[in-house]
C-alpha cells in the first residue's frame, strides 16, 4: 500500500516555541489532512488541504500542500500545554467527490509541551 | 456541532465470539468508513461504504468482517469470530463532500 513518511516521530518542546512537522510520500496525493489525536480518543480534524500549493491556517496552526503533491507540513506557533498529543497526516489519492476516499495515515508525531 | 458517535466505548470479548460495533454518522453525510488502530500504531483503513454497498475494502477486511447500515442513522461493523489480533481501537468516520470526521472510537479487547 501507499506509505506516508511522517517526521519527526516525537518532539519535546517548551511552551511558547513554534513546532513544525511534515509528511512526505513517493506517490502523489490529491488531498492532505492533518488530525490530532488525544489518548483514547478519535482523530480530530485540524486542517484540510485540497489544492497543490494551498496554505491554510486554523488559529495557531498553519499547513501547506506541497507543490509536488507529495508532501505537506504543519506548523504550530506559540505552543501551549494543550497542544500535547499525537498529530497525524493523512492523504487521499482519489478525488474528494468520489465514493472511494480511503485515507492513508502517517505514523504520527508525538508532541510534548513542557509548561 | 454535529459529530460522529460510537457505541460501546469499550468492549471486552472472548476469542471466537461475535461483536458488533455501532456508529451514528453525521446526519447529512453519505460516505461512511471504518478504520482501526492497534495500540501504538497508525490508523489503518478497513472499509468504505456508500449507497448501501461497500466501495472499497482493505486486505484486513476479510470474510470475518461485515458492515451494514440497518436504518437511516446507524452504521455497524460486525466481526463474526474474533481473534486475539482484532484487539484495537475501531474508528468510524463519515463525510459529506469534504474531509472525513472521526468518532471517538470503540476499544475492543479480545481475550
Amino acid at each position: 500500500g501507499q506509505q506516508l513518511n511522517q517526521s519527526p516521530q516525537s518532539m519535546f518542546i517548551q511552551e511558547g516555541e513554534d513546532v513544525s512537522m511534515n509528511c512526505t510520500s513517493s506517490s502523489i496525493f490529491n488531498t492532505w489532512l492533518w488530525y490530532k489525536q488525544d489518548p483514547g480518543e478519535g482523530p480530530v480534524l485540524l486542517i484540510a488541504l485540497y489544492k497543490a500549493g494551498e496554505l491554510t491556517s486554523n488559529g495557531r496552526l498553519t499547513a501547506q500542500f506541497g507543490i509536488t503533491r507529495k508532501d505537506s507540513f504543519l506548523n504550530i506557533s506559540a505552543s501551549i500545554p494543550s497542544d500535547v498529543g499525537i498529530y497525524f497526516c493523512a492523504g487521499l489519492q482519489g478525488s474528494s467527490g468520489g465514493s472511494n476516499y480511503k485515507l492513508t495515515f502517517g505514523k504520527g508525531t508525538l508532541l510534548t509541551v513542557n509548561p | 456541532e454535529p459529530e460522529v458517535t460510537q457505541t460501546p466505548s469499550h468492549q471486552v470479548t472472548q476469542m471466537g465470539q461475535e461483536v458488533i460495533l455501532r456508529c451514528v454518522p453525521i446526519s447529512n453525510h453519505l460516505y461512511f468508513y471504518w478504520y482501526r488502530q492497534i495500540l501504538g500504531q497508525k490508523v489503518e483503513f478497513l472499509v468504505s461504504f456508500y449507497n448501501n454497498e461497500i466501495s472499497e475494502k482493505s486486505e484486513i477486511f476479510d470474510d470475518q468482517f461485515s458492515v451494514e447500515r440497518p436504518d437511516g442513522s446507524n452504521f455497524t461493523l460486525k466481526i463474526r469470530s474474533t481473534k486475539l489480533e482484532d484487539s484495537a481501537m475501531y474508528f468510524c468516520a463519515s463525510r459529506g463532500m469534504g474531509a472525513q470526521y472521526f468518532g471517538p472510537g470503540t476499544r475492543l479487547l479480545v481475550l
